[in-house]
């Protein structure tokens, strides 16, 4: 079966700190990958997307960037943290294309930055 | 993704059957019906999708209207568990090439009381 780790569960960073959050997918191959964030009380808002090892496709323009050194790895990452990235980070995967497409998420991180 | 629109809230007693309702009205011949639900502190989690014809799993049912401008998720036997916000969502088929976007808007909060 399929498993999707995220660490951090939890993180406190200082404004202007660099983050990176990693996410792991196992039992499967060639999986899509996504990066998604939520702030507090409001929907999940796609950052990121990766249909394979270095290919990365960004929805919203931030300080925030995204990388796939492996198949089934991804890094969400910030070299300076900014007060608006506080949220709950959900790495998510899925197989298949188009309609069909099911997503299967990741625990969280919930980042906090002071 | 063509727009959806849930109730805010619904409360149900455990162990009786819950009908979250989604309006759809301008979806498309091609886009498929997702639910989607996050229980506290969770990602989201995978419930049921469907096209035209009604859907069943293990988790719950998804009634689709003749017209598909209106589905309705339903929980057989509700229990504390399935406390949880519910997201209705349309993906769209477009050749199986499409990435997955999920757009997922305020969702539905369903309160479950012994």
């Amino acid at each position: 079966s399929q498993t999707i780790h995220q660490w951090p569960a939890t993180l406190v960073q200082p404004v202007g700190s660099p983050l990176s959050l990693e996410c792991t997918v196992e039992g499967t191959s060639n999986p899509n990958l996504y990066w998604y964030r939520q702030a507090a009380g409001r929907g999940l808002q796609l950052l990121f997307y990766s249909v394979g090892i270095g290919q990365i496709s960004s929805e919203v323009p931030q300080n925030l960037s995204a990388s796939r050194p492996q198949d089934r790895q991804f890094i969400l990452s910030s070299k300076k943290l900014l007060l608006s990235d506080s949220g709950f980070y959900l790495c998510a995967w899925s197989r298949d294309r188009g309609g069909r497409e099911t997503q299967y998420f990741g625990p969280g991180t919930r980042l906090l930055v002071l | 993704d063509a727009k959806t629109t849930q109730p805010n809230s619904m409360e149900s007693n455990e162990e009786e059957p819950v009908h979250l309702p989604c309006n759809h009205s301008t979806i498309s011949g091609t886009d498929y019906i997702h639910w989607y639900r996050q229980l506290p502190s969770q990602g989201p989690e995978y419930v049921i999708h469907g096209l035209t014809s009604n859907v069943n799993n293990r988790m719950a049912s998804l009634a689709i209207a003749e017209d598909r401008k209106s589905s309705t998720l339903i929980l057989h036997r509700a229990t504390l568990r399935d406390a949880a916000v519910y997201y209705c969502i349309l993906r769209a088929f477009a050749g199986g090439t499409s990435y997955g976007k999920l757009t997922f808007g305020q969702g539905t909060i369903l309160t479950v009381h012994p």
